[in-house]
């Protein structure tokens, strides 16, 4: 199985901040990866596909890179709403998702 | 618009049997594959299983290989996920959750509201 590993696991910030959040694979996956946007008693929701494709209707705050073994995903600018926890998965191979990192109001 | 809604959870006994169902509508079913995808409480989620669009094919993830079968009735337009062997460690909201191709894996853009399966004596 590739292991998805994300860092850090929770992340304190203020409304406005510009964040990033790490996710490395423990094999290639290319660019097979997704990212994924979940509230407490929700479904994730997806946010980026193929590791910086933008899912329709997501705000462009969001943002992925990477390829391979090294992604990240990037929020510019904070908002109230974007205070979640936030999931990489791999679909390259049988699909594993990261441990998640939650943002947290600073 | 699309729809995913899954039934069937509820509280088993170590060792039961349950069988989840996910209802699509609002896009050609038989053209997508579909995963299973678990919380337990408080944790992270993990991916369970995927069948592909015309159903000949099926992937599970280790903890429930030879336990859970994955199958669909594209005429029906459900997907159902039979549980057999339960374990405490399968407690956990099961969601459903639409594949972006027929054959391959893909990412998952619609989700089901997901149902709470309960494992204890």
């Amino acid at each position: 199985d590739t292991q998805m590993t994300q860092s850090p696991s929770t992340l304190s910030a203020s409304v406005g901040d510009r964040v990033s959040i790490t996710c490395r694979a423990s094999q290639s996956v290319e660019i097979w990866l997704a990212w994924y946007q979940q509230k407490p008693g929700k479904a994730p929701k997806l946010l980026i596909y193929r590791a910086s494709s933008l899912e329709s209707g997501v705000s462009s705050r969001f943002s992925g890179s990477g390829s391979g073994t090294e992604f990240t995903l990037t929020i510019s600018s904070l908002q109230p709403d974007d205070f979640a926890t936030y999931y990489c998965q791999q679909y390259y191979t049988s699909p594993t998702f990261g441990q998640g990192t939650k943002v947290e109001i600073k | 618009q699309v729809q995913l809604v899954e039934s069937g959870g509820g509280v088993v006994q170590p060792g039961g049997s349950l069988r989840l169902s996910c209802a699509a509508s609002g896009f050609t079913f038989s053209n997508y594959g579909i995963h299973w995808v678990r919380q337990a409480p408080g944790k992270g989620l993990e991916w369970v299983a995927f069948i592909r669009s015309d159903g000949t094919t099926k992937y599970y993830a280790d903890s429930v290989r030879g336990r859970f079968t994955l199958s669909r009735e594209n005429s029906r337009n459900t997907l159902f996920l039979q549980m057999n062997s339960l374990r405490p460690e399968d407690t956990a909201v099961y969601y459903c959750a639409k594949g972006d191709s027929g054959t391959y894996y893909g990412h998952s853009e619609y989700w089901g509201q997901g149902t709470l399966v309960t494992v204890s004596s």
